[in-house]
């Protein structure tokens, strides 16, 4: 079983600033990660697949790089819309299985 | 643009089954696999399990005992059924469409969710 670790678990910023969000995986899974935002009383959202492609519609300020472990969601300049809670997320082949990671909250300093 | 309504009884009892339906409009059924996924309050998301279009299901190891992922493809529409409810199943519940292949699937399109709450 893969297990997604997301760090920190809060991320306390002003608008603006740059927010980098990490995610771990305990085992390597190439490229294939995708990032996800979550608002208060909506559904996530897709924003990035396959570790570094925007999903359609997503501005250029959300970025993602990464492979094999290690991942990174970048938030170029923090925008009021952007405070919310973000996830990543893998599937395995086998055991077929989706994962999320437990999350990272960005909240307004 | 594929849009997913779900729809299902918000109000449970415990010992009892959990319902859920989602429609999918406006896209493909075919190709895809079709997800549930849940939120319970103050935590983060759990993958509950997929079905494909031809009927082909996965879940979640910790839930698979009293989960049942259901499709009618000529309705376009995908079920879930949770039996034996406890007051640990409350939580928000979304359906999302599962795009790409094997490790690459990722959820580009959810429903507007259906909070659940089991109480006595």
């Amino acid at each position: 079983e893969i297990v997604l670790t997301q760090s920190p678990a809060t991320l306390s910023l002003s608008p603006g600033e740059r927010a980098t969000l990490s995610c771990r995986a305990s085992l390597s899974i190439g490229n294939y990660l995708a990032w996800y935002q979550q608002k208060p009383g909506q559904a996530p959202r897709l924003l990035i697949y396959d570790a570094s492609n925007r999903a359609t519609g997503v501005p250029a300020r959300f970025s993602g790089t990464g492979s094999g472990t290690d991942f990174t969601l970048t938030i170029g300049s923090l925008e009021p819309e952007d405070f919310a809670v973000y996830y990543c997320q893998q599937r395995t082949n086998w055991p077929p299985r989706l994962t999320f990671g437990g999350g990272t909250k960005v909240e307004i300093k | 643009q594929v849009q997913l309504q779900q729809w299902g009884a918000g109000l449970l009892k415990p010992s009892g089954t959990l319902s859920l339906v989602c429609a999918v409009h406006g896209g493909s059924f075919r190709d895809y696999f079709w997800n549930w996924i849940r939120r319970p309050p103050g935590k983060g998301l759990e993958w509950i399990g997929e079905i494909s279009h031809g009927g082909s299901t996965n879940y979640n190891p910790s839930l698979k005992s009293r989960v049942t992922i259901s499709v009618d493809t000529s309705k376009s529409q995908f079920s879930l059924k949770l039996n034996s409810v406890t007051a640990a199943d409350t939580a928000v519940y979304y359906c999302a469409r599962g795009v790409g292949r094997l490790a690459t699937i990722h959820l580009d399109d959810w429903g507007q969710g259906t909070l659940v709450t089991v109480s006595s």
